[in-house]
């Protein structure tokens, strides 16, 4: 069965400094891989996503994340944050049929000044 | 601008009754899914369609109903018989066909609670 496991429920960083959010999944064939952001009271929005091509991928406001077929992650960084980042962080993960995606139970940021 | 528009925003219910809550999209998407989001468990799958008159269960599909008479709309029913009906409910569409990793996009949200 598909699943995303989302490791770290809370981080906490200093503005400026970088940053790393897990992301493993468990999918049997080539998944199609996203991130989402999430801020309080809002619907989602689409960071980056993967399918196939390059495995580091770029995405809006500065982040990327990194497909590794072996570890089966896809881990989200940004070399410097901003106060603006802090917000909810979603993986999933969706079948090659497209039907349905699976979520991750989030990574909560907290940035610091 | 093309997008997703759920409404109200904020939903009260009272026990023993049905609501309905509204999600409209003009992005000329043909599939339309229905989450439910609580605090620490992520998104929960209610119910999605691929097509107009068709739909199928998600996760968690028990004390909801939905309907697709129109391609731009997807209601969800909260019923009585759903419980604990108090969460955050998303709304999403998403392109079938074209690349195959077409993502999905999100309204803004319901938030419901009982009364």
């Amino acid at each position: 069965a598909q699943s995303v496991t989302q490791p770290d429920i809370h981080i906490t960083v200093s503005e400026g400094a970088s940053l790393e959010l897990r992301c493993n999944y468990s999918y049997g064939a080539t998944p199609y891989l996203f991130w989402y952001v999430q801020s309080p009271g809002q619907g989602l929005q689409l960071l980056l996503k993967y399918f196939s091509g390059d495995t580091l991928v770029q995405g809006i406001k500065g982040f990327e994340a990194e497909f590794k077929r072996s570890q089966s992650s896809f881990n989200l960084r940004k070399p410097s944050v901003h106060w603006s980042d802090a917000a909810e962080y979603f993986c999933a993960v969706g079948q090659n049929t497209g039907n349905q995606f699976y979520f991750g139970t989030g990574t909560s940021l907290t940035v610091i000044p | 601008d093309g997008g997703i528009t759920q409404s109200p925003k904020y939903l009260f219910r009272k026990e023993g009754q049905n609501v309905t809550l509204s999600c409209e999209q003009n992005l000329n998407h043909d599939a339309m899914y229905w989450y439910r989001q609580d605090p620490g468990q992520g998104l929960r799958l209610i119910y999605y369609s691929q097509i107009v008159n068709d739909f199928q269960k998600g996760d968690i599909a028990e004390g909801y109903s939905v309907s697709r008479e129109k391609k731009e709309s997807f209601p969800l029913t909260v019923t009585s018989a759903q419980k604990n009906p108090t969460a955050f409910y998303l709304c999403a569409s998403r392109r079938q066909g074209g690349e195959a990793n077409q993502p999905q996009h999100f309204g803004d949200g319901t938030r419901l609670s009982i009364l």
